[in-house]
């Protein structure tokens, strides 16, 4: 099992849909929890990011995790064109004092007009 | 001021040769990381510098791989002998803060 699993989609839907983007992870030791987009031929962006379960908004975009379940999401109200984009998960381990992010496969999300 | 840059956007290689992979992190940013990015699959760690303090190397998948990076400057990634399955997009990452990592853009790389 992989340590961090993500549907990769694709997601397609029209102008205005709620989208829903998931993803479940197996190590309890992930602290941190953020979603970043990556548009075609670029770097990956952070969106948010969050640290405790519930609930974190951002204008149309809510994270949310449920650390007991290990399952993180992100919505998307009023979905529009330019949300379309590869979505992914990524989670923060510390390790003896190293850190790193693992990432989920990411969801490619078309949002159509 | 500007964000992370990498260099060259595109490298075509034939296999067998070494290619190097440059990254220029935010100025002031401590921490830098290495990405493999395979095509469908998601971001894949391969090393991550903070400081002047050891590197962690444990995400670099075979001897063929290898970085260095200058102080809080510039960072190379060397691939040597490349291989076909070395073909990927190498992402650059920099950080202040541990929470928010700054990509660049990427050097896709393409082995013949």
């Amino acid at each position: 099992q992989k340590e961090v699993e993500q549907d990769p989609g694709p997601l397609s839907v029209p102008e205005g849909a709620i989208v829903s983007l998931n993803c479940t992870y197996s190590n309890s030791a992930f602290q941190y929890f953020m979603w970043y987009r990556q548009y075609s031929r670029k770097g990956p962006e952070l969106l948010m990011y969050t640290y405790s379960s519930g609930n974190k908004e951002d204008g149309r975009f809510t994270a949310q995790v449920d650390k007991s379940s290990k399952y993180i999401s992100l919505f998307i109200r009023d979905s529009q064109p330019s949300d379309s984009a590869t979505y992914l998960c990524a989670m923060k381990v510390t390790q003896g004092g190293s850190e790193k992010l693992v990432f989920g496969k990411g969801m490619k999300l078309t949002v159509n007009p | 001021g500007a964000g992370v840059s990498q260099s060259p956007s595109n490298k075509v290689t034939e296999k067998g040769k070494d290619v190097e992979l440059r990254c220029d992190p935010i100025s002031g940013h401590t921490a830098l990381y290495w990405y493999r990015q395979r095509l469908g699959q998601g971001l894949e760690f391969l090393i991550y510098f903070q400081g002047n303090s050891a590197p962690d190397k444990s995400g670099l998948p075979s001897d063929r791989f290898s970085a260095e990076r200058t102080g809080e400057s510039v960072s190379t990634l060397t691939i040597q002998r490349t291989q076909q399955e070395d073909s990927a997009v190498y992402l650059c990452a920099s950080s202040f803060n541990y929470n928010e990592q700054f990509f660049g853009p990427g050097t896709r790389l393409t082995v013949l």
